[in-house]
């Protein structure tokens, strides 16, 4: 089943600006980690946020996880032409659950593009 | 250079006729995962594995089986491959040894075409 629902599905911004992407879920999480996927080629993960934690930071990225509302932001600052990607959002719903399994699900991602 | 390793990158097989995407990680991880990618519909999780002999259904898991007869290998076999299964293929491994650890290495990707 999809967990994180990611939003916008596409956003186009110049070159410094800022790109804030969301990811909603609907059930309880141990955490949640945000994926970058350059056109074709497989996932690279960019940063993981614990249930936990409220705000994490990793160069110019900036995640934030309100699990009041279920929801989590990635924040690009000052981006560049080569952050042009998708970002997807991935959680662990499974495994909260005690279920002795584990998934990790993912959205259907956002597709951002930097314009030089 | 710690990596995931999928075999072949582009496929294109006719319907009907079994075939076998490999994958292989060289980080000792226990979990293993298979997941396709298609156009609005992002990644969907087919089967994963939580170590040696231990695996279980995804989301899609309907045309495929898998195995894990050792830790470093988990195979995505297409018994009868149909062109619905034309997608993109992704082979990902975890070191899962406790549920805060679950940064997931993704391989390049398999290409696969059923005509």
């Amino acid at each position: 089943s999809q967990q994180g629902e990611e939003d916008p599905q596409a956003l186009s911004i110049q070159e410094g600006e800022n790109a804030t992407m969301n990811c909603s879920y609907k059930t309880s999480i141990n955490n949640l980690q945000w994926y970058r996927q350059n056109s074709g080629r497989g996932l690279v993960h960019l940063i993981l946020i614990r249930s936990n934690e409220r705000e994490k930071h990793s160069g110019r990225l900036r995640v934030t996880l309100d699990t009041s509302k279920k929801s989590s932001s990635l924040l690009i600052t000052a981006s560049r032409a080569a952050d042009t990607a998708s970002y997807f959002c991935a959680t662990d719903e499974s495994s909260y659950s005690g279920a002795g399994s584990y998934q990790l699900t993912f959205g259907k991602g956002t597709k951002l593009s930097v314009i030089p | 250079e710690a990596q995931v390793t999928q075999n072949p990158r582009y496929l294109i097989t006719v319907t009907g006729k079994k075939l076998t995407v490999t994958c292989s990680q060289n980080m000792n991880h226990e979990y293993m995962s298979w997941y396709r990618q298609d156009p609005g519909l992002g990644l969907r999780q087919i089967y994963y594995s939580m170590n040696v002999e231990v695996t279980d259904k995804g989301d899609v898991p309907e045309g495929y089986k898998v195995s894990r007869k050792e830790k470093r290998n988990f195979p995505l076999i297409l018994e009868s491959p149909s062109p619905n299964q034309t997608s993109l293929y992704f082979c990902a491994s975890s070191l899962y040894n406790s549920p805060l650890n679950t940064e997931a290495f993704f391989g390049q990707g398999t290409r696969l075409t059923v005509v």
